[in-house]
């Protein structure tokens, strides 16, 4: 079975500028997530979908940063205007479902780099 | 608020060694906790998830047991090789469906 995908791998911008990322979770999944993991830290969730609904998003800086996930499948995390704080592995996972029994299977991640 | 500290921050040590990495967290209302891998440059894979029930979970070389009234969890890993080298997380989920991680154990084993 496919993993999550995600793209870009990496991608470098310069501050102020806009910047996308595209997440495809695996194929039956209904719960997303979109982490963000600073160098030398563990991944904090900045949102959680259940199919197509926002369930969490508490932690998401909702002044530049937003989300969607159109037909509850594939999702796009989006940065507007990216700072260099932003400089980050932008992570994505996915579970069959919300229940604490179930893993979380996560995406290789895009890499961002803010100039 | 649940916090997870790992320790040791990184760990090096020579190729067929028996060691041990260690997780804490400070509620102990969790769900379950999990141990995951992450190789430089990529994504996390789960090695083993512990319910709250139980006490601990086996996969090959890897032996994780979980202690929920002190908050503690303890990853075994027997006979190390150069392919175990990677970062090490721990990972609790609690009520409210957060999953906290901790910042996780740098592992090298040494040829």
């Amino acid at each position: 079975e496919a993993g999550v995908v995600q793209s870009p791998r990496y991608k470098i911008i310069e501050k102020k500028q806009p910047v996308a990322f595209w997440c495809n979770p695996i194929s039956g999944h209904n719960t997303l997530y979109w982490y963000l993991q600073n160098l030398g830290q563990g991944p904090e969730l900045l949102i959680r979908y259940e199919n197509e609904e926002a369930v969490d998003d508490s932690q998401l800086p909702k002044d530049r940063f937003s989300a969607e996930r159109l037909k509850g499948v594939d999702s796009t995390l989006k940065i507007q205007p990216a700072e260099l704080g932003d400089s980050a592995v932008y992570l994505c996972a996915s579970s069959p479902s919300p229940s604490g029994e179930e893993t979380q299977y996560f995406g290789p991640g895009t890499r961002l780099l803010v100039l | 608020k649940q916090e997870v500290t790992q320790i040791p921050a990184a760990l090096s040590v020579p190729e067929g060694e028996n060691l041990v990495l260690n997780c804490s967290f400070t509620d102990s209302a969790i769900y379950n906790l999990q141990w995951f891998r992450q190789d430089p440059g990529k994504g996390l894979t789960s090695l083993l998830l512990i319910q709250s029930s139980q006490r601990e979970q086996t996969s090959g070389r890897l032996n994780a047991s979980l202690d929920k009234s002190s908050g503690r969890s303890t990853l075994y890993i027997a006979a190390s090789q150069p392919g175990d080298s990677a970062t090490y997380l721990c990972a609790v989920y609690t009520g409210g469906f957060k999953t906290i991680f901790g910042a996780g154990t740098r592992l090298f084993v040494k040829a």
